[in-house]
């Protein structure tokens, strides 16, 4: 079945530096690999998203890296900023459904 | 004009009691979920309805009880509830196929179990 691993669970960074957060997954036949940021008390909303048959996507500062032979995913968030404090969760679908399956998330503390 | 609604917001109730959370999308999208978020943030999934019809239902207890009546509306009962069901449990919908995997979710029901 679908697994995801997430890591690291949290992570404090300074603003104006990077922040990477990767997932690893088990299922080869996964094709979708959105992340979502979830503000505190806040629900969950996509910010960036990935296909299979893509190995980068970038968006601002934003960008997400895959490597489908080695079965990770990454996001990597540059110049951090205090508003992207956040818990970041990865996800998976396969191919066949619409079932997404959560990493276990990233709390993300960016200080100034 | 709020996408994906559901209420309450907050329920506080007794164990043994039973509660309904309800939850209605206006973005014409064929499937809606329920996922659960405990207290360690991990966001699992319960059920998931496509056009009224369950299509996920994963190891949840019979005490949970999905009603899809129609595709814009999907509402969570809780029989029996217990001290482990306090959690936030997120609606959220989207549409099935390739260019629908984006879930929006709605702002969230915290249920605390006393």
């Amino acid at each position: 079945g679908e697994n995801v691993e997430q890591h690291p669970s949290t992570l404090s960074v300074q603003e104006g530096d990077s922040a990477v957060i990767k997932c690893t997954y088990s299922d080869s036949a996964s094709n979708y690999f959105p992340w979502y940021k979830q503000e505190l008390g806040k629900r969950p909303q996509l910010i960036i998203d990935i296909r299979s048959n893509v190995g980068e996507k970038k968006d601002q500062r934003i960008a997400v890296t895959l490597n489908k032979t080695a079965k990770h995913f990454s996001l990597h968030i540059t110049e951090t900023q205090p508003e992207d404090s956040a818990v970041y969760f990865c996800a998976i679908r396969k191919a066949a459904g619409n079932k997404l399956t959560f990493g276990g998330g990233t709390r993300v503390l960016v200080k100034p | 004009d709020t996408a994906v609604s559901q209420t309450p917001k907050y329920l506080v109730t007794q164990m043994g009691n039973d509660k309904s959370i309800k939850c209605e999308q206006n973005l014409g999208h064929d499937t809606m979920y329920w996922y659960k978020q405990d207290s360690k943030k991990f966001l699992k999934i319960m059920f998931s309805y496509n056009n009224k019809e369950l299509i996920i239902n994963e190891t949840v207890p019979n005490r949970f009880s999905p009603k899809s009546p129609d595709k814009a509306h999907l509402n969570l009962h809780i029989n029996s509830l217990e001290l482990g069901d306090s959690a936030v449990y997120f609606c959220a919908s989207s549409l099935q196929g390739q260019r629908g995997e984006k879930l929006f979710f709605g702002s969230g029901t915290q249920l605390s179990v006393l």
